[in-house]
């Protein structure tokens, strides 16, 4: 199956600090991502869609100036925690979409990144 | 009311039993739907797609009643690997559109 990269798998940084995640479709390019986040016990909530030369879309409740996306390539996008505080700590995951015709219509997901903010 | 709701959980049962999940959706444009796995500290990963006929791989079975916005998953004969938690997962109709996540239903295969 497809493979999505992200890095880092873990982080722990101080309150107060930008942490920089970055997620990579690896054998396809997709003009789609998503992040998610999970929180402990929770399920995964989307937090915006993320579109190759275009601005992100966020969700409700999601502050697009705290968390920036960037996705500059069609197998790059990167999500920036800015100001992180304590409860940011949480389970980020990107999923990439592979083209239409690529197979079926689903998405493939990294492997998360755990963010830790002290 | 969730645009996706499951069971709650956990589910405990021995090796061997047949334990089943059900998982209801709101949104009657939904057009796919999937059931994913998800291991502790991991990424989900997809179990199979929801077919309007029902689909068996292996000992996994899910059944869609889209009358009733209702999905289902059986696992026959639960082996210790299948402790996880089994998430419901629905898409609307148009591509690209974002996968919308239940809570998950946590099942423990006890030896």
């Amino acid at each position: 199956g497809a493979v999505v990269s992200q890095h880092p798998s873990w982080v722990i940084c101080k309150s107060g600090t930008s942490v920089k995640i970055e997620c990579r479709s690896l054998d396809f390019q997709a003009t789609t991502m998503f992040w998610y986040r999970q929180f402990p016990k929770q399920s995964l909530m989307l937090m915006a869609t993320s579109n190759e030369g275009s601005k992100a879309t966020y969700e409700q409740g999601v502050e697009k100036d705290k968390f920036l996306i960037n996705h500059a390539s069609l197998t790059l996008s990167t999500l920036t925690v800015t100001s992180a505080h304590p409860e940011d700590s949480s389970f980020y995951i990107c999923s990439a979409l592979p083209p239409r015709g690529h197979g079926s219509d689903t998405q493939y997901f990294g492997p998360g990144t755990r963010l830790t903010v002290l | 009311r969730k645009e996706v709701e499951q069971d709650p959980g956990p589910f405990n049962v021995p090796e061997g039993a047949t334990v089943a999940f059900n998982c209801t959706y709101s949104n009657s444009a939904s057009q796919s739907f999937f059931w994913y796995r998800q291991d502790c500290r991991k990424e989900p990963k997809l179990l199979m797609s929801v077919y309007s006929s029902g689909n068996e791989d292996g000992r996994f079975t899910a059944q869609l009643n889209r009358a009733s916005q209702y999905i289902s998953l059986l696992i026959r004969d639960s082996k210790l690997s299948d402790s996880a938690t089994y998430l419901c997962v629905v898409k609307g109709r148009n591509y690209g559109q974002n996968f919308v996540f239940g809570p998950g239903t946590r099942l423990s295969v006890l030896p």
